[in-house]
């Protein structure tokens, strides 16, 4: 089965600092990798997604991700945090192929930002 | 953009009622799913479907059951609430592009 894990519940950034949250997850193969975003009172945007090919992705506002197979880690970063950002992270995972596909996500990362 | 259409948005009810909540899509997405979002626990799936009449179990069923008799509507069905079952309900489909797209969720409130 598989599972993702956010080590870290609320982080708390500077606006201007750089930014990683972790994710690592557990699946048998290559899985499909997904980070979304949750403002407050709001659904769920996609930041950025992995499938194949080149391990470093690119995403919206300014996001992007590395997925290593060798730690099973799919981390978020962003250069230089805006107070925009301040809202809630999810990573999710994904089995590919089958009648059977569904997204297991993590519990999410809050992350705070400071003026 | 994929339409997601979540009815009703928010409700409050008694335990031991039933309630149903409907996801409405426009696309003709084979692939919906309803998911449950309760605070430290992240989103986590109760059902979903893959196709018209196929519907498959999640990790959080227990109390819960779906239906899809057409492409564009699947329904969830709580047969009696529980005040465990309080909590935001999201609708999502799954994209041709392979991520899920989710609707704006419903608050179910059970009293």
């Amino acid at each position: 089965a598989q599972s993702v894990t956010q080590p870290d519940i609320h982080i708390t950034v500077s606006e201007g600092a750089s930014l990683e949250l972790r994710c690592n997850y557990s699946y048998g193969a290559t899985p499909y990798l997904f980070w979304y975003v949750q403002s407050p009172g709001q659904g769920l945007q996609l930041l950025l997604k992995y499938f194949s090919g080149d391990t470093l992705v690119q995403g919206i506002k300014g996001f992007e991700a590395e997925f290593k197979r060798s730690q099973s880690s799919f981390n978020l970063r962003k250069p230089s945090v805006h107070w925009s950002d301040a809202a809630e992270y999810f990573c999710a995972v994904g089995a590919p192929g089958g009648s059977n596909y569904k997204l297991t996500f993590g519990k999410g990362t809050l992350l705070t930002v400071n003026p | 953009d994929a339409g997601i259409t979540q009815s009703p948005r928010h409700k409050v009810t008694e335990t031991g009622t039933p309630v149903t909540l409907r996801c409405h899509q426009t696309e003709n997405h084979r692939y919906m799913y309803w998911y449950r979002q309760d605070p430290g626990h992240g989103l986590r799936l109760i059902h979903y479907s893959y196709g018209v009449k196929d519907t498959d179990k999640g990790e959080v069923s227990d109390g819960y059951s779906v239906s899809r008799s057409k492409t564009e509507d699947f329904l969830l069905t709580l047969e009696s609430a529980t005040s465990s079952q309080t909590s935001v309900y999201f609708c999502a489909i799954r994209t041709g592009t392979g991520e899920l797209f989710f609707g704006e969720g419903s608050r179910l409130t059970v009293l």
